[in-house]
Formats: structure tokens, sequence, C-alpha cells
């Protein structure tokens, strides 16, 4: 299993400010997962990192917006820029399970807030 | 393309009684399905996959799914219901054909148990 820390958990931010995501896994994983879960709604991908390439952004999502680090196989950041309040969320980053398991392992979250 | 779909916004159920979350789903080719259950300010936790096999799946807390073919169905249950069991549970399908493995999830069910 993958055992992942996410920070922050929870912040409250002014409008046109930027945050950024941090998640840390106790293991090597060769793709992490960014998603998002706004207010009552189910879980969006944001964008794939793979560690040495350039993050892969689902539809509706651009890097402008949404920069994404991974500068090793067991650490990604994802910002959040330039914020609106429609960008108060869950946000969640996730790997894939070792050893072929198939599932996704789900850090603990980032509730995000924007005043 | 993938998709899941959970018809039931919400679920209530009295302890001790039986519970069913229901998910259809609509895959190319095989599917690997999922069920998560996330707890209030909690990240998402594992309950259960299918990949292959027994239709019958066990997976944590006393939770097992059935997956039958022919209805397109992945559906959540449980014999007895517990109060700590009332949580948001999402189904989900792997996307190995879109984003490199990651999961779409159905919008979500509501789970309240009550005494």
């Amino acid at each position: 299993s993958a055992v992942i820390s996410q920070k922050p958990s929870r912040d409250i931010c002014q409008r046109g400010t930027s945050l950024t995501i941090q998640c840390q896994v106790d293991s090597q994983v060769t793709m992490m997962f960014w998603y998002r879960q706004q207010p009552g709604q189910s879980l969006t991908l944001i964008a794939t990192a793979n560690q040495g390439s350039e993050a892969t952004y689902e539809s509706g999502f651009v890097i402008d917006k949404f920069p994404i680090s991974r500068p090793n196989l067991t650490f990604s950041t994802l910002t959040v820029s330039n914020m609106s309040p429609e960008d108060s969320s869950i946000y969640l980053c996730s790997v894939d399970g070792q050893g072929g398991n198939e599932k996704l392992f789900f850090g603990s979250g980032t509730q995000l807030s924007v005043l | 393309a993938q998709s899941v779909a959970q018809p039931e916004d919400q679920v209530n159920v009295a302890e001790g009684n039986p519970l069913t979350v229901k998910c259809t789903y609509s895959v190319s080719g095989n599917p690997y399905l999922f069920w998560y259950v996330q707890y209030p300010n909690r990240g998402l936790q594992f309950l259960l996959k299918y990949i292959t096999g027994d239709n019958l799946v066990k997976g944590s807390y006393g939770f097992e799914a059935e997956f039958n073919k022919s209805q397109t169905s992945f559906h959540l249950k449980k014999p007895s219901a517990l109060v700590s069991d009332s949580a948001l549970y999402f189904c989900a399908v792997r996307d190995w054909g879109g984003s490199q493995g990651n999961l779409i999830f159905g919008k979500g069910t509501k789970l309240s148990v009550k005494p």
C-alpha cells in the first residue's frame, strides 16, 4: 500500500492569490493524479503527473491555472493560481497502487475556501 | 467512453437492516470497478474492487459487491448496516484508455443509517 501525506489539510485564501498543495508519498510511484471535488459533487480529474514529463491536463483545466510540479517519484505539487470563489473545493492527490493492485490510493485532501 | 452511474443521491437505512447502494457502468472491454467511501473531512478510502474472478467481491468493513455483467451493475451491499457506515459512497471505473488509468467516479451516494 501507499501512504500519502497531503498538506495543507485546509486553507482559507483571498481572491487573486495562489495556493500550492503538496503531496508526499512513502514509496516511489510512476503516476500521480490530481482531483478536484467541488461542494456536493463527485471527483473530477484535473491532471496526471508523471515524473520527468509535463503533466497531462484534462479538458477544462489548463496549466496556467493549475501548474503542477513532479520533481521526483515521491512528490508532487499542485498550485491553484489567481483564485476565485469558484475554486473553493477539496483537492486530492492520488497514486497508483504498487504491485499491480489496480486501485488508487488517496491523500486526505485539501479543503480550500476562497473568499 | 467509460462511465459509471449512481442513480440514488441518498439512501436511508435503519441500523441492523441490509443496505444496497446502486451502481451501473458503461465500459468498453473488461471493467475494473471500485467502491470508495468518504467520511466527512477525510479523503477517499478503498472498500473493494472487481477485476476478474468471482462475481461476489468482499471488501472492508463487511461490505460486498456483486458484479453483474448482463445488467452492467456493481451494487454495493451490506447485510446489517451500522450507524458508523453513514458516509458518502463512490462507485468508480478505471479508465485505461484515457488518462493513463485514472478513476472515473460516479456522482456519489450519501448513505444515512439511523439508529
